[in-house]
Formats: C-alpha cells, sequence, structure tokens
C-alpha cells in the first residue's frame, strides 16, 4: 500500500527561526512528489520535484528530494508569522492518477 | 496560470435537501478532476477521481448514490450531495489535473457545506 509519512506532526518556532520539513513515502512507479501550503482554505502548490538531488527554491522555501531514500526535505528560512500553515507533502505515482498525501505538518509561528 | 474555482464557497441548508457544488478549471482543461473532504484539523480525504465524459471512480467507503460525480466537460466537474445530513457537513475540495503538466493537481478554494 502506498505510504506518505510526514514528521513532525506539529511544530512552534519563533520568528526567524529555521524549520525543516520531513516527507518520506512508499510508493510503487514513484513519478513526483510534491509539497503544499494549506492555511484557511484549499491547499496551494509550493513545488514539484521529480528529481533527485536538485533543490527547488522559491524566495525562503526551498525542497529536495532524495529519491534513493525515499526522502523529501522542505526548509523554511528566516520564517514569518505568515508561514503558519499545515505544509502537505504528496506523492504521485503516474499522471492523472490520485497523489497520495501525507497528514501534514502544522507549522504555528509566533512573533 | 492554473486556476480552479468552486461554487458555492459555503452552503447551509437543511437537512434532507440534496446540495451541487461545481469545480471548473478556468484558464486550462482538465480531463481528471478529483473530489476532497476536509474535517477540521485533518488531511484530505479523496472521495473519488472524475474523469470527463465517464463515470467517476469512488475510493473505499464513498458512497456513489450519495455523492453523484458528474464531469461534463473538460472544464467542469459537479459533486451533488443526494439527502445530506448533518454528518455530511465537512469541507469539500476539487482539484484538477492539466493535461501535460504530470501529476500536478491544482486545488479549487473548498466548498463549506452545514447540514442542519
Amino acid at each position: 500500500e502506498d505510504k506518505v509519512v510526514q514528521s513532525p506532526l506539529s511544530l512552534v518556532v519563533h520568528e526567524g527561526d529555521t524549520v525543516t520539513l520531513n516527507c518520506s513515502y512508499e510508493v510503487t512507479n514513484f513519478r513526483s512528489l510534491l509539497w503544499y501550503k494549506q492555511e484557511k482554505k484549499a491547499p496551494t502548490f509550493l513545488f514539484m520535484l521529480t528529481s533527485s538531488g536538485i533543490e527547488k527554491k522559491s524566495g525562503r522555501l526551498s525542497s529536495i528530494l532524495d529519491k534513493k531514500e525515499l526522502f523529501s526535505i522542505l526548509n523554511i528560512t528566516a520564517t514569518q508569522t505568515g508561514d503558519s500553515a499545515v505544509y502537505l507533502c504528496a506523492v504521485g505515482n503516474s499522471g492523472n492518477t490520485p497523489l497520495v498525501f501525507g497528514k501534514g505538518t502544522r507549522l504555528s509561528v509566533i512573533a | 496560470g492554473a486556476v480552479v474555482s468552486q461554487h458555492p464557497s459555503r452552503v447551509i441548508c437543511k437537512s434532507g435537501t440534496s446540495v451541487k457544488i461545481e469545480c471548473r478549471s478556468l484558464d486550462f482543461q482538465a480531463t481528471t478532476m478529483f473530489w476532497y473532504r476536509q474535517f477540521p484539523k485533518k488531511s484530505l480525504m479523496l472521495m473519488a477521481t472524475s474523469n470527463e465524459g465517464s463515470k467517476a471512480t469512488y475510493e473505499q467507503g464513498v458512497e456513489k448514490d450519495k455523492f453523484l460525480i458528474n464531469h461534463a466537460s473538460l472544464t467542469l466537474s459537479t459533486l451533488t450531495v443526494t439527502s445530506a445530513h448533518p454528518e455530511d457537513s465537512s469541507f469539500y475540495i476539487c482539484s484538477a489535473v492539466a493535461g501535460g503538466m504530470g501529476d500536478t493537481q491544482y486545488f479549487g478554494p473548498g466548498t463549506r457545506l452545514t447540514v442542519l
């Protein structure tokens, strides 16, 4: 059975801290790993990773995939209160089939 | 690009009524759309996969006759909650996959359903 495990489940940090969120997976015919940010409404897309070892960056957020270890991390540097959200990791095993989602990491950034 | 809309954003109805939720891909064609529900502080739960022009594929435990899905065009899928009951109250989210964009699913803003 395909599985995506995120850790930690929740995290509280102070503004300015750097955080690392983890995602490990077991899926057949891996195709891609995606990170989403969910605040009060529906998830918004952050990154899609398909190749091992290539870092994707967007501002203070970055992510990298290790296909050998079946693992990805999402880094957020210089955190701000606006980064408070649930971060979801999902894995796709072929085009147009349902993504398998992890349970998410709830990040709270306090001033 | 890759914008998905949902309508309505919020609905409150009486027990026993049916509610229709629309999901539209605004700037791309989506051969496949997904319907999720989410309870407070819980992760997304996939309900069904909707393919344009064919019957939806429902996940185990999701009642087909209760949650009717119609994917009539490449830009529109609808979810109808029939004879809604209070336990159907939830946040319903759709997502769409754009052809040629691999697995990236773009989510709609969600519909909050409250059944009294």
